[in-house]
């Protein structure tokens, strides 16, 4: 059973065409973090989202945290050539801090054609 | 962010060898590593928690005698595959949380012939 459910998995789109990856889940998270993997590479984290209805915007990139903190989506906007790559989301779960352990979707692999 | 190195990047070894993957958190200090494995085309699967002085925490289904956790300092972590097979073959990923965030290694990639 996946603890957080990541769609589309795959998305191969136009420049300059709009999109959204959604995480959904059933379990709350204290937080929730969007990573970014290019082949061959470790995930390089894109942000962080902690309060529920959070929006965060980092350039053409748009998360935002459910009001629940169940769910989370990133839209991005006018996507070029660039934003190619592996797109992951992970939840953290656990009592407290220090024993949290992050829980990851099964990633989206999104194609931008020139 | 955090920066967390990953050695070596790639290595590739006979069957029934052990290959050593260090993981150091290179601007912070980290009470607390995790190890993840991946395999192609997948999302990142948790493997254990190292804790600085104490004992690994394993996932269920992990053989903790065949991955071997060791948190000697507070900027290291090691992961030894021990006796690999061919199956063991994947990407070796570790983070580091700081500050409630983790960050993410390069990444080892491991091939056993």
């Amino acid at each position: 059973t996946q603890l957080l459910e990541q769609s589309p998995q795959f998305l191969s789109i136009q420049e300059g065409e709009n999109l959204t990856v959604y995480c959904n889940s059933s379990s709350v998270f204290s937080s929730l973090q969007w990573y970014r993997q290019e082949p061959g590479e470790g995930p390089v984290l894109l942000v962080t989202v902690v309060t529920g209805g959070e929006v965060k915007k980092l350039k053409r990139l748009t998360f935002q945290f459910g009001d629940a903190r169940k769910d989370s989506s990133l839209h991005i906007t006018a996507a070029q050539p660039g934003d190619t790559g592996l797109y992951l989301c992970a939840g953290a779960k656990g009592p407290f801090q220090g024993a949290q352990k992050l829980v990851f979707g099964q990633g989206t692999r999104l194609t931008i054609n020139p | 962010g955090a920066v967390v190195s990953q050695h070596p990047s790639w290595v590739i070894c006979k069957s029934g060898t052990s290959v050593k993957i260090e993981c150091r958190s290179l601007d912070f200090q980290a009470t607390t590593m995790f190890w993840y494995r991946q395999f192609p085309k997948q999302s990142l699967m948790l493997m254990a928690t190292s804790n600085e002085g104490s004992k690994a925490t394993y996932e269920q289904g992990v053989e903790k005698d065949k991955f071997l956790i060791n948190h000697a300092s507070l900027t290291l972590s090691t992961l030894t595959v021990t006796s690999a097979h061919p199956e063991d073959s994947s990407f070796y990923i570790c983070s580091a949380r700081v500050l409630g965030t983790q960050y993410f290694g390069p990444g080892t990639r491991l091939l056993v012939l």
